[in-house]
Order: structure tokens, then C-alpha cells, then sequence
């Protein structure tokens, strides 16, 4: 049962335009939404990450938003450039029993910003 | 220059072998964890680790083993009995105290001969 998950495998944008990508998760007990881009055989980068009981979180180009009401993240990258091409992450964090912050990501969406 | 590095980058098993994956990391972290990723699929967690000589079995923990002898290292073993090991597998760290990020290594790509 996936509590996160990422709906639309791949986007396409143009270059200089809005990407956003979207996130749903069931659980309302999470503490954290985080962002990661993930090149090929490389480790994912951390991007921006919201508290829950915030609504939006900016830093430079990328802007997340929370909607607590409908269990809905969405990540903003605007403008768009060739070099966001990339898969993106949605995660969440919870506290797990054993007193660690235990982290569950969805399944990713490739993002491809043309030229 | 803080950071994670696991290694090998690449890494062969041949049937019935166990296999070590490294993870190092010089964060000062207290929580280390491993996912493995297949292709078109997220990140599943296998262990994780909040502490040195403690760690807790994530979803997919049948098959790996782990240790955390040291605060900077966290090796993940797979195992013979992990009949499906080909992926590409993860390793991470985060400040215990906060959900609010975690770092990735580069990570390590086991394939099976």
C-alpha cells in the first residue's frame, strides 16, 4: 500500500515555463514532505522539503506547496531550464517507533525541459 | 569536505556469494539508512540505523544484513538468500533529531553473474 505516490511518470515542459509536479500521500501523520532530482546512476540531491504544518516553502526557482485538507504536495519549478531535466522524488518523513525519522518516497516523475 | 561515499560503484555477484556494500560518512550524522532502487520503481528501505550497535529492518530487509560498529560506517550485506539482488542500491544519512532532510551517496550498483 503506497502512502506516497507520484501519479504521472514523466512531464514535459518548455524551456522558460512552469513545471509542477505532483505528490499524494494517505497518511496524515507525517512530519515532512520532501523534494529530491535524481540524475542516472547517481544518488538523489536534496531540493526543498515543507514542515506540515506550514503551507508553501520558496527557495530561489522551486516552491513547494501543501494542501493538508486533500493530502496534496506539489513542487513548482519556474522558470524552467534544460538542466532540471532530471527524475524527481516525492517523501515523506515519519517518526518511526524506534525513535527515527523514517522516510517513504514515491515512485518518481521524469521531468524533461525542452529547448 | 563533508559528504557520503559508498563504494564500489559497481559490484558483481556470482550465485550463493554474499556481497558487502560500503557506506561511509563524515556528516557527524547519527542516523544511516540503505534503500534499493529498481527501474521504475521508488526507493524501498531495507535497514536503517538511529545509533552505533542498533539498527531496525526496513520493508524489504529479508535477504541483507547490516552492522553499525561505527558511528561513520554502515555496511549493508547482501546475502545469498536475497534471490533477486540486481539494483541499485542507496545509501543515506540524516540528523536524528529532524524528519526535514537526508543525503544520499552516489550509490552502488550490484549485478549478478
Amino acid at each position: 500500500d503506497q502512502q506516497v505516490k507520484q501519479n504521472s511518470p514523466s512531464l514535459s515542459v518548455q524551456e522558460g515555463r512552469i513545471s509542477i509536479l505532483n505528490c499524494d500521500y494517505t497518511n496524515s501523520m507525517f512530519d515532512y514532505f520532501l523534494w529530491y532530482k535524481k540524475y542516472p546512476a547517481e544518488g538523489p540531491t536534496f531540493l526543498i522539503s515543507i514542515s506540515s504544518i506550514k503551507d508553501k516553502n520558496e527557495d530561489g526557482r522551486f516552491t513547494v506547496f501543501l494542501n493538508k485538507s486533500a493530502k496534496h504536495l506539489s513542487l513548482h519549478i519556474v522558470p524552467s531550464q534544460p538542466g532540471d531535466s532530471a527524475v524527481y522524488f516525492c517523501a515523506a518523513s515519519e517518526l518511526s517507533t524506534s525513535g527515527t525519522y523514517k522516510y517513504i518516497f514515491g515512485t518518481g516523475t521524469r521531468l524533461k525541459v525542452l529547448a | 569536505d563533508g559528504g557520503i561515499t559508498q563504494s564500489p560503484k559497481y559490484l558483481f555477484r556470482k550465485e550463493g556469494q554474499n556481497v558487502t556494500l560500503s557506506c561511509e560518512q563524515n556528516l557527524n550524522h547519527d542516523a544511516m539508512y540503505w534503500y534499493r532502487q529498481d527501474p521504475g520503481q521508488g526507493l524501498r528501505l531495507i535497514y536503517y540505523s538511529q545509533i552505533v550497535n542498533d539498527f531496525q529492518k526496513g520493508d524489504i530487509a529479508e535477504g541483507y544484513s547490516v552492522s553499525r560498529e561505527k558511528k561513520e560506517s554502515f555496511p549493508l550485506t547482501v546475502t545469498s538468500a536475497q534471490k533477486n539482488p540486481t539494483a541499485f542500491y542507496l545509501c543515506a544519512s540524516s540528523i536524528e533529531t529532524s524528519g526535514m532532510t537526508q543525503y544520499f551517496g552516489p550509490g552502488t550498483r550490484l549485478l549478478v553473474l
